[in-house]
């Protein structure tokens, strides 16, 4: 069984910390991963993707992978209230199947 | 970015009815659709892939003959939702991968209540 898994949460954050949300898969041959970001009542939108070991930045998102540890992570600079949403995570398995496999999600929340 | 939609956003129905779903990718081909259902507070579930001129490949335990799929163009993936019931109330979204299939783009999602 091809697994993502996320601390459902919720993580809670002062305005202007650094917000870490974690996600471990289970197929080390996995290649393409995803972060989106869901507001309550809202369907997801995509954040980033990330297919290479190491950081990629984009604004005040950067993703991480580490592909030997089987994880991956978004970090949020400078967090805003307006980041408080469930946050997923999006693995695309190998094997054949392009269709990516979502965790459930971490709810964060940004207080004032 | 990529962007899909979704029609309607809302829509109340008694049981019984059959009601449809409309996705589209408004700026580029989507040679496969995929369909989501999330109950309150859980996390997605897909339900099928929805794949241009072809049959629906719907996931374990999810009924063909109640979730009616078809994805007639390149650009549209409708899901019937037939003889609807209380417990068919859910949010419903779509989904269009892009020409590498890697990335998946998000409709605003369709919410059903089934009185």
């Amino acid at each position: 069984q091809k697994e993502v898994e996320q601390n459902s949460g919720p993580l809670s954050v002062p305005e202007g910390a650094i917000a870490s949300l974690n996600c471990t898969y289970s197929d080390r041959g996995s290649q393409s991963f995803f972060w989106y970001r869901q507001y309550s009542g809202k369907s997801p939108e995509l954040i980033m993707s990330i297919y290479s070991n190491g950081d990629k930045e984009d604004g005040r998102f950067t993703a991480q992978l580490n592909k030997a540890s089987q994880y991956v992570s978004l970090l949020i600079r400078d967090s805003q209230p307006s980041d408080s949403a469930t946050y997923l995570c999006a693995v695309q398995f190998s094997g054949g199947s392009y269709i990516p496999t979502f965790g459930r999600g971490t709810s964060l929340i940004v207080h004032p | 970015g990529a962007v899909v939609s979704q029609h309607p956003s809302w829509v109340i129905c008694k049981s019984g009815t059959s009601v449809k779903i409309e996705c589209r990718s408004l700026d580029f081909q989507a040679t496969t659709m995929f369909w989501y259902r999330q109950f309150p507070k859980q996390s997605l579930m897909l339900m099928a892939t929805s794949n241009e001129g072809s049959k629906a490949t719907y996931e374990q335990g999810v009924e063909k003959d109640k979730f009616l799929i078809n994805h007639a163009s390149l650009t549209l993936s409708t899901l019937t939702v037939t003889s609807a019931h209380p417990e068919d109330s859910s949010f419903y979204i779509c989904s269009a991968a892009d020409s590498n299939q890697e990335t998946q783009y998000f409709g605003p999602g369709t919410r059903l209540l089934v009185l």
